[in-house]
């Protein structure tokens, strides 16, 4: 079955500083790939998505991440946070070999930003 | 008008009792699911329903029932509630291989 793996757990960073948060998933295939995040007390909200196309999608928020196929990973990136980026950020991916249309998530990466 | 509504935002009850929780989606999606977020934040799936019909059903106790009336809403049956769901349940919409659309989350206390 497909699974989705987040490297960092925590991570704390200063404003301005640049994050890059790691996301691989297991198996191949047409994948669609997802990155959600979650503010303190919220629900889920969708960051940016990957379909087809450019390799480098760009989202909300001045987040951006790039699919690399051979990798099987989807990393997460922004060149510098706010205080406000502080949340849980989870990967998920659709589709794939044994994925079908189950959203899998990763484990989560809590990010704290200080100021 | 929200996109992803589920009722209710807050529960508290007792070990051994029998709860609903209720989501509903405006989107037109063919497809919803149930996912538990322990106090870890990881996020699990538990159900998913497409047009009705019961397609992922993860390792859960057979104390949850889901029920889907229609396509538009999929409901969440716990009978004899344990210590041990307490969680926060969130039920969430899509269509195909799209996004899911999230709803606010139900979180259950069990004491």
């Amino acid at each position: 079955a497909q699974s989705v793996s987040q490297h960092n757990h925590h991570v704390i960073l200063s404003e301005a500083a640049s994050l890059e948060l790691g996301c691989n998933y297991s198996y191949g295939g047409t994948v669609n790939l997802f990155w959600y995040v979650q503010y303190p007390g919220q629900h889920l909200q969708l960051l940016l998505k990957y379909f087809s196309g450019d390799p480098l999608v760009k989202g909300i928020k001045g987040f951006e991440a790039e699919f690399i196929k051979s990798k099987f990973s989807f990393n997460l990136r922004k060149p510098s946070v706010q205080w406000s980026d502080t949340a849980e950020y989870f990967c998920a991916v659709k589709g794939g070999t044994g994925g079908g249309n189950k959203l899998t998530f990763g484990t989560g990466t809590q990010l704290k930003v200080e100021l | 008008d929200t996109a992803v509504s589920q009722t209710p935002k807050y529960l508290v009850t007792q070990m051994g009792n029998d709860k609903s929780i209720k989501c509903e989606q405006n989107l037109g999606h063919d497809t919803m699911y149930w996912y538990k977020q322990d106090s870890k934040k990881f996020l699990k799936i538990m159900f998913s329903y497409n047009n009705k019909e019961l397609i992922i059903n993860e390792t859960v106790p057979n104390r949850f029932s889901p029920k889907s009336p229609d396509k538009a809403h999929l409901n969440l049956h716990i009978n004899s509630l344990e210590l041990g769901d307490s969680a926060v349940y969130f039920c969430a919409s899509s269509s195909g291989l799209s996004q899911a659309f999230f709803g606010q989350g139900t979180r259950l206390t069990v004491v």
